[in-house]
């Protein structure tokens, strides 16, 4: 897995768009841009992720650079039960191991 | 079941003692790997098992930890002689293989007293 560097924390304002931005650099051309989320006291959620295009689901949307060395995952009207860390990771699709950096804690505040 | 599931949700334990921690992987799913999380920290790979191929035990910490998993589905993770750095969250987490989506439990918050 390529290495992800994410900021730390980020405060957002309830019904504001949340942007999350990671930073892949050394990802390979084959390696995909994967987002999880843990909320307080649960395990990780699966949220997104791509390879080359921008996604988007009920969840999320995810913006990934032309040159694929960054990302952004944007909750486009964030509530207070999307308070969590955000994890960011880089990887193929085969199975393998899986390797979480520190994450970005995000705030929603009324 | 439809998700993931850890037993025990708790677990207190005295230091010394041994302690065996179960998963329940999503049924069909070939993957199962199993993380800690101390306080405040972020996820720590321990083990992943893929089908019949030996398992991937590098993140393993000490002799003291080992895992099974019987018959292609449920595992059990194993604490021998528990230390109080041992008290985490252990999650477990499975996935189809080749695919991305990662299913995780709900962990089992370990302490050593």
């Amino acid at each position: 897995d390529a290495k992800t560097t994410q900021p730390p924390s980020m405060d957002c304002a309830e019904g504001r768009a949340a942007n999350l931005p990671c930073n892949h650099s050394t990802i390979s051309g084959n390696e995909y841009v994967y987002w999880y989320r843990q909320i307080h006291s649960q395990g990780p959620q699966y949220i997104i992720h791509g390879l080359k295009n921008n996604e988007s689901n009920e969840m999320a949307s995810l913006i990934i650079t032309e040159d694929r060395k960054s990302s952004t995952l944007i909750l486009p009207h964030a509530t207070l039960r999307d308070t969590a860390v955000y994890y960011c990771r880089s990887g193929g699709t085969s199975y393998g191991k899986l390797t979480f950096g520190q994450g970005t804690i995000l705030t929603v505040h009324p | 079941g439809a998700g993931v599931s850890q037993s025990p949700s708790n677990k207190v334990t005295e230091k010394g003692k041994d302690v065996e921690l179960r998963c329940d992987p999503i049924s069909g799913h070939t993957a199962l790997y199993w993380y800690r999380q101390s306080l405040g920290q972020g996820l720590e790979f321990l083990i992943y098992f893929q089908g019949n191929s030996a398992p991937d035990k590098s993140g393993l910490p000490s002799d003291r930890f080992s895992a099974e998993r019987t018959g292609g589905s449920v595992s059990t993770l194993t604490i021998q002689r528990t230390q109080q750095e041992d008290s985490a969250v252990y999650l477990c987490a499975s996935s189809p293989e080749g695919n991305y989506g990662y299913t995780f439990g709900s962990g089992t918050r370990l302490t050593v007293v």
